[in-house]
């Protein structure tokens, strides 16, 4: 089976850096992924980590460490609209990913 | 491009009453299909997937079904509807051998 875990919410102000943090067991691992969802919307693809590391993509980077079942999502000069719930998400067997709970981000002036 | 459609975008039914969500993919063959759901303040539960024509695989018992008639089709039912069936219902699929998955609109579902 698999067990992901992630903090349910967290604050930050317009600006300031935030780290969002995963970890995760699952047997057949193939990749770690991070979604965006705003209220009422579908969740929209952020970043997928396979490797152990750092992956920037803009304002936006993942961290993944296997041995550890750790993973994180690290937003940069936070913005209103960042305001939203963050899932992180497991890959297993035939690519087919499961979700954690998400974090709902708070971001205020 | 690969889209994905899925409708209705809201839905209210009485209880007991039967359902059926419709997911089309465009622009792509032979993907993973996948029905979620996402109670309120709840994450994405993964209801069913497919890898293929006629193939389906239930995550969770429920009184929900799908079928894969099409490639590219996928569709999930249910003859009569519970109250605890209320929720985000959304469809995705990502290629075979590739990475993320791509997200529906999403239907909001009301049982009353």
């Amino acid at each position: 089976g698999q067990n992901i875990d992630q903090p349910t919410e967290m604050t930050a102000t317009e600006g300031a850096i935030v780290q969002i943090n995963c970890t995760y067991q699952t047997s057949g691992f193939n990749g770690l992924f991070w979604y965006q969802q705003h209220a009422g919307e579908a969740p929209t693809f952020l970043s997928y980590n396979v490797l152990d590391g750092l992956e920037e993509k803009g304002r936006f980077s993942s961290f993944l460490s296997r041995s550890k079942g750790y993973s994180y999502l690290l937003l940069k000069e936070l913005q209103m609209k960042d305001s939203a719930s963050y899932l992180c998400a497991v890959g297993r067997g035939s690519y087919i990913p499961t979700f954690g709970r998400g974090t709902s981000l708070i971001v205020h002036p | 491009s690969q889209t994905i459609h899925q409708w209705p975008a809201t839905l209210v039914q009485p209880v007991g009453s039967p359902l059926s969500l419709e997911c089309t993919v465009e622009g792509t063959s032979n993907p993973n299909l996948y029905w979620y759901r996402q109670a309120a303040g709840r994450g994405l539960q993964l209801l069913f997937y497919s890898v293929g024509i006629g193939q389906i695989s239930s995550e969770v018992p429920q009184n929900l079904s799908a079928s894969r008639p099409q490639d590219r089709q996928f569709i999930l039912s249910s003859k009569k509807l519970l109250l605890s069936d209320s929720g985000f219902y959304l469809c995705a699929w990502s290629i075979r051998s590739g990475t993320e998955a791509f997200f529906g609109q999403g239907t909001r579902l009301t049982v009353v």
